[in-house]
This record gives C-alpha cells, sequence and structure tokens, in this order.
C-alpha cells in the first residue's frame, strides 16, 4: 500500500487477556519497528525486524510482549496477559532497512485495557 | 535517564511570534530527524539532519545539527495556528543499529 497500515484503530480489552495487533508496511520496506507511546510523550522502542528476523528486540518490556513478521511483510505484536499499565499507542514504522533512511510510521493502534 | 533531553515540553503562543525547541544528548548521534505528530495519527518526518553543524531550512522552519553531533533546535519562525502539534526529535546511533532513540516532545500550540 501508499502508507503503513495498522489494525485495529482502536482496541479495549479486559486486564488479563491477550491482544494482537497488526502491522502492514510500506511495500518492499525491508526494516519494521514496534515503538510505544504513552500519552503526549516520546517514543519508546519496542523491537527492530530486518526482513523476517529481530536482531534487536531488547526494548519489550516484559516476557508477555513477543512479535514475529513473516514473508518480509506483515508483522503482528502480541500481548498476553495484559495489565493496565500495558495502555498505550503501539506504533508501527517500516523503512528501506539503510542506515539514516527515514522510517514511515503507521497512525497506530490505541490500547485501553480496563 | 532519558537519552535525548527535549525542551520545552509545552509551549502556547501567539500567532506571529518565534520559538526555539531544544534536542540534547551526550551521545553522539549519526543522525536526528525531527518529526510532528497531530493527535490520533502517527509521526510525520519533518527532516533528517546527518553532519555536524549541518543547517536545514523548511519554509519557515530551520533545522540545525550540532557541531559535535549530540544536540539540535528546531526554530519556527512566525508561527501559525497550522503549527500546532507535537514535534519529536529522534537520533539514530552507530552503536544502536536504526533503531531511533526519542525524545519526550513538546506540545505547541499556536493561539491565533
Amino acid at each position: 500500500g501508499a502508507g503503513v497500515s495498522q489494525s485495529p484503530s482502536n482496541k479495549v480489552t479486559e486486564k488479563g487477556k491477550d491482544v494482537e495487533l497488526r502491522c502492514d508496511p510500506i511495500s518492499g520496506h525491508t526494516a519494521l519497528y514496534w515503538y510505544r507511546q504513552s500519552l503526549g510523550q516520546g517514543l519508546e522502542f519496542l523491537i527492530y525486524f530486518q526482513g523476517n528476523s529481530a536482531p534487536d528486540k531488547s526494548g519489550l518490556p516484559s516476557d508477555r510482549f513477543s512479535a514475529e513478521r513473516t514473508g518480509g511483510s506483515v508483522s503482528t505484536l502480541t500481548i498476553q496477559r495484559t495489565q493496565q499499565e500495558d495502555s498505550a499507542v503501539y506504533l508501527c514504522a517500516s523503512s528501506s532497512g539503510q542506515a539514516g533512511q527515514p522510517q514511515h510510521f503507521g497512525d497506530g493502534t490505541r490500547l485501553s485495557i480496563l | 535517564t532519558q537519552l535525548l533531553e527535549q525542551s520545552p515540553q509545552f509551549l502556547s503562543i501567539q500567532e506571529g511570534e518565534n520559538l526555539t525547541v531544544y534536542c540534547n544528548s551526550s551521545s553522539v548521534f549519526s543522525s536526528l530527524q525531527w518529526y510532528r505528530q497531530e493527535p490520533g495519527e502517527g509521526p510525520v518526518l519533518l527532516v533528517t539532519v546527518v553532519t555536524g553543524g549541518e543547517v536545514k531550512k523548511l519554509k519557515r522552519l530551520t533545522f540545525q545539527f550540532g557541531d559535535a553531533r549530540k544536540d539540535s533546535s528546531l526554530h519556527i519562525t512566525a508561527a501559525q495556528p497550522g503549527d500546532t502539534g507535537l514535534y519529536l526529535c529522534a537520533g539514530e546511533r552507530e552503536t544502536s543499529g536504526s533503531r531511533l532513540t526519542f525524545g519526550e516532545g513538546t506540545q505547541l500550540t499556536v493561539n491565533p
């Protein structure tokens, strides 16, 4: 597609449930990034994919968080046993993968844990 | 400890005023990017600076990268209500691959 697409745009769920967030990057972009943004704050890095592998997953806050990417394209971020502190906007970005190339962001998934 | 310190955090000014947003770090960055984000949307890239001392202009916006590549500034001349938004600086470090480290953002409100 023309831009990075994320779904759902909003997700409300109960504490303890699992959630799955999806990111469809710009066609041809080999690098894909997940960030988390709390209300009105900067972005916190979660994980980076180059192709289907994740050379940097150092930002995942706990083992409840996992992500995968298949076919070098779509990625899913899964949060198990959600907690209220997981409430945030989850943003996905993609780039060509070359150093210094800009990251293009989707509009995010706003996750609310009740 | 925030790797990239951005200031001010909030700024409310009148239309026509000038302003400067600062982004500072003790770390060296191979490149630094400025983004603008509006509510409900993802950040949109404004500019990338890669060379120490570099100055880039985008209409009324002037971006500067420090000589040591540790700091950057964004200056807006004659601000307009359409400039309202969250401005984010983000740095790419040679030791961190291509992941970006973001500042906390500056929420700018320009009042008509």
